[in-house]
């Protein structure tokens, strides 16, 4: 969806380098994601934030940290890559309407390789 | 938490068949259920929402289905073309519909052959 753009699209980089991933959004959404997907594993929620004051731990928090600059911006950082952290990286937005719908909207991803 | 199980990882079907999806989940009742489709190296498309109190819900070929009773949602696909090819995902709120996150299932492989 080009409405949610992540940089970089790829990235390799080495063991204890810290490096960030972007996500911007044209959507006007509150909401934003960051998931991480594994063969097997499926997605899994790293950190979300419900607004820019708003950061909040998913279920794989550790080794990770997110910034919220703006509604339409949240990054993520590995401060100290490991290779367990090799994965396709997904930035998300929603914006509740009338209540229990939410409706995700993905970017493209980011494809990290850690040697 | 929410667990959800997608029946298999793969799928194979002729084309012009029905697909059928599985997609069970423990624990509590969610709110709602979402299918989403994801292609190679791309994210996930949302499809359909199908609520609790919804039974059936058809989107042109789509076609959801909910049961509470069973916690189970099935997907279905008519009239499958090759074009219906990717991983198929289902995802319902995390914990009962107050903070609206989703958990996903790990997917199901669809391949439709000509």
């Amino acid at each position: 969806d080009a409405d949610v753009t992540q940089t970089p699209r790829n990235r390799i980089t080495k063991t204890g380098k810290r490096i960030m991933l972007e996500c911007s959004q044209t959507k006007g959404h509150d909401r934003m994601y960051w998931y991480r997907q594994d063969p097997g594993l499926g997605l899994r929620l790293i950190y979300y934030s419900f607004d820019v004051k708003d950061i909040n731990k998913g279920e794989i928090s550790d080794g990770y940290s997110v910034s919220r600059q703006a509604q339409a911006k949240f990054s993520l950082s590995l401060e100290s890559a490991i290779p367990n952290q090799t994965a396709l990286y997904f930035c998300a937005t929603s914006d509740p309407t009338g209540g229990v719908t939410e409706t995700q909207y993905f970017g493209p991803g980011t494809r990290l390789l850690v040697l | 938490s929410q667990k959800i199980e997608q029946n298999s990882e793969a799928l194979n079907i002729q084309e012009g068949k029905t697909a059928t999806l599985t997609c069970n989940y423990t624990n509590y009742s969610p709110a709602y259920l979402q299918w989403y489709r994801q292609d190679p190296g791309r994210g996930p498309v949302f499809l359909l929402l199908i609520r609790e109190n919804e039974k059936e819900k058809r989107k042109e070929r789509l076609k959801v289905t909910f049961d509470t009773t069973l916690k189970q949602s099935l997907f279905h696909i008519t009239a499958s073309q090759p074009a219906d090819s990717a991983t198929y995902l289902c995802a319902l709120d995390s914990e009962g519909g107050s903070n609206y996150k989703l958990t996903f299932g790990k997917g199901t492989l669809l391949t439709v052959n000509p």
